[in-house]
């Protein structure tokens, strides 16, 4: 069972212009939604994150926005460029109480910004 | 946000040989995280090593397959044990920074043939 749904699978956006990147999830006990960011060859980086009593945050040019009723969040990238080029995964902590803490990631969107 | 440092950065295997990959961190974290990355594909966690305690292993890991040590506050090993094909993956830990972020290392990537 996919707890966290991501999609599109594949973005081509030109460049200046807004991609958009969707998540959705079922389980109610995630408190942290993180996006990250990943280039071929290099880990994970986190771009920006949330939780579930705020419905928007803006860092630069990445918005997160989210809809707790709707169980969904997503990623705005605006004035888009090439370099915004990369793979993005969003993700889910839940909140636990054993202490376990690991990140539920969606499947990825690759993103291409073309110029 | 931590610095986090793996070795190998890749390694090609042989069938049914260990590998054991080291993850070091420039400051002390209480949790460490190993994540596996098939190829072209999302992340999946592994287990959740604190410092002083046994690992805690995700549905569908074992440590007998992926024994894991957390000897500090700033190193970790996870050990690939009698590997197979299907273990080619790229292996990634993780820290938990001081509220819920995680920051990844650069990953180690492994074949194996």
């Amino acid at each position: 069972q996919q707890q966290v749904k991501q999609s599109p699978q594949s973005l081509i956006v030109q460049k200046g212009g807004i991609p958009i990147i969707n998540c959705a999830y079922e389980n109610t006990a995630f408190d942290y939604f993180p996006w990250y960011q990943q280039f071929p060859g290099k880990g994970p980086a986190l771009l920006i994150a949330i939780r579930p009593d705020v419905s928007e945050k803006k860092e630069g040019r990445f918005t997160i926005s989210f809809n707790k009723s709707a169980k969904q969040f997503s990623l705005h990238i605006m004035d888009s460029q090439p370099g915004d080029s990369a793979t993005y995964f969003c993700a889910a902590r839940e909140r636990s109480g054993g202490g376990a803490d690991g990140l539920t990631f969606g499947k990825g969107t690759h993103l291409i910004i073309q110029p | 946000s931590a610095v986090i440092s793996q070795k190998p950065s890749r390694d090609i295997c042989q069938r049914g040989t260990s590998l054991t990959i080291q993850c070091q961190v420039d400051s002390q974290v209480t949790m460490m995280f190993w994540y596996r990355q098939q190829p072209g594909q999302s992340l999946t966690l592994i287990a959740t090593a604190n410092q002083g305690s046994e690992a805690t292993y995700e549905s569908g890991f074992v440590i007998d397959k992926f024994p894991i040590s957390r000897p500090n506050l700033t190193f970790s090993t996870l050990t690939v044990s009698n590997m197979s094909p299907e273990d080619s993956s790229i292996y990634l830990c993780s820290t938990r920074g001081a509220l819920y972020e995680q920051y990844f290392g650069p990953g180690t990537r492994l074949t194996v043939t």
